[in-house]
């Protein structure tokens, strides 16, 4: 079985900061990684994900994500947030092979872009 | 393309009512996955069909939700009898063939079963 720990429910920014919201998994076998975003009142987009190759992938917007097998983790950052960042952000995990549709979601991370 | 349609966006019934949330994948989509969210379990899938087919139906709570693919463009799932705890945000995506292809969401059906 996996799951997906977010280690924070809610991060609040400062606009203009870095910021990096942190995802662990755990699985007993090889896995795909994915962020998800949700802004407010509508379903979730993909953000990024990693399949293969390089460990480091970016999304269009300025995230960012590296899959760390030994640490398990796949930490989405950002150098710099906008306020149209505020969202709340979900990480993903599923087997690769036969069960790679299904997605396992962490609870999420509300980040919150101050002014 | 107008993405993944779902209809209500809101549904407040009263318990022992039947509901049924309806869902249009973006055309072309083979495979359509339902999500229900709440704030104590978070996103669990609850099925999900491929060329129609239902695959996977492991995350369906009990026999009170059931859901349907007649054709390529439409699916539902119903709830009868409804139930206070099933009050949740119900979501349909769909992915061109499954696999780790790009889910795309609707926007959600937020239920409230008084």
């Amino acid at each position: 079985a996996q799951s997906v720990t977010q280690l924070d429910s809610q991060v609040p920014v400062f606009e203009e900061a870095p910021v990096e919201l942190r995802c662990n998994y755990s699985s007993s076998v090889s896995v795909y990684l994915f962020w998800y975003v949700q802004y407010p009142n509508q379903g979730l987009q993909l953000l990024l994900k990693y399949l293969s190759g390089s460990t480091l992938v970016e999304s269009i917007n300025g995230f960012e994500a590296e899959f760390n097998k030994s640490q398990t983790s796949f930490h989405l950052r950002k150098p710099s947030v906008h306020i149209s960042d505020t969202a709340e952000y979900f990480c993903a995990v599923s087997d690769i092979g036969a069960g790679s549709y299904q997605l396992t979601f962490g609870k999420g991370t509300k980040l919150s872009v101050i002014p | 393309d107008a993405g993944v349609i779902q209809s209500p966006r809101h549904e407040v019934t009263e318990m022992g009512q039947e509901v049924t949330l309806r869902c249009k994948p973006i055309s072309g989509h083979n495979s359509l996955f339902w999500y229900r969210q709440t704030m104590m379990r978070g996103l669990e899938l609850l099925i999900y069909f491929n060329n129609n087919v239902p695959i996977d139906d492991s995350g369906m709570p009990e026999d009170r939700f059931s859901a349907k693919m007649p054709n390529a463009s439409f699916s539902t799932l119903k709830i009868q009898p409804s139930e206070p705890r099933d009050s949740a945000v119900y979501f349909c995506a769909s992915s061109l063939s499954g696999g780790a292809e790009t889910q795309y969401f609707g926007p959600g059906t937020r239920l409230l079963v008084l």
